[in-house]
């Protein structure tokens, strides 16, 4: 069974750039999750999608941030404008409903300059 | 308050001992499940274990078990015979059944010394 899948690994920008990154979950996960992952600090949840419906969405910075997930499968997590402090690990996870442990990709770590 | 506490920020252990990673939960819901994850320098989350509320008994996987202790909301990480590959941040979890979000602690750092 092929995992989460995440691109691009590894994404270097300037501030005020714009950037967008991939997530494709597990086959027949509902539920996907973005989380922001800042070096020395747990994962903060930005939005978690059931089927493409948004489920929680309250500690996304809607100013700059926005997200899709179109069909209920693949994701996209944007950043326009980018901002120094958006540096960070951005993590993307899947999983069943129910009580069911959630998968994660290897994330997208992001540099802004 | 936080719905996950994990109270010791740093641990070490000698490579092939057991060590206790902490973990208290705060919840209201009867229904739930813990998970513990490790991260290595990677940068990768692995999830290890999962724990339902209404499991009579600990949750075990090979190495890993977790000490189930619902009166007391705790759900420590218990590695036996620990390894250098070993050495990573673990990560306790919790999801409410209602409300379907999961919430994380902050994460305790392991080193295995030789």
């Amino acid at each position: 069974e092929a995992g989460v899948a995440q691109s691009p690994r590894y994404k270097i920008i300037e501030k005020r750039q714009s950037v967008a990154f991939w997530c494709n979950p597990i086959s027949g996960h509902a539920t996907l999750y973005w989380y922001q992952q800042i070096l020395g600090q747990g994962p903060k949840l930005l939005i978690q999608f059931q089927n493409n419906g948004v489920v929680d969405d309250s500690q996304l910075p809607k100013d700059r941030f926005s997200a899709e997930r179109l069909k209920g499968v693949d994701s996209t997590l944007k950043i326009q404008p980018a901002k120094l402090e958006d540096s960070a690990v951005y993590l993307c996870a899947s999983s069943l409903a129910g009580l069911r442990a959630q998968f994660f990709g290897p994330g997208t770590r992001l540099t802004v300059l | 308050a936080q719905k996950i506490t994990q109270t010791q920020p740093g641990m070490f252990v000698q490579e092939k001992e057991a060590v206790t990673l902490d973990c208290t939960y705060d919840t209201s819901d009867p229904s739930y499940g813990l998970f513990w994850y490790k991260q290595p320098s990677s940068g990768e989350m692995i999830f290890l274990i999962y724990q339902g509320s209404y499991d009579q008994q600990n949750a075990t996987e090979g190495r890993y078990s977790l000490n189930f202790q619902k009166a007391r909301k705790s759900a420590n990480l218990v590695i036996s015979a620990s390894q250098l590959g070993d050495s990573a941040m673990y990560f306790c979890a919790m999801r409410e059944f209602t409300g379907n979000q999961f919430y994380f602690g902050t994460g305790t750092s392991l080193t295995v010394i030789p």
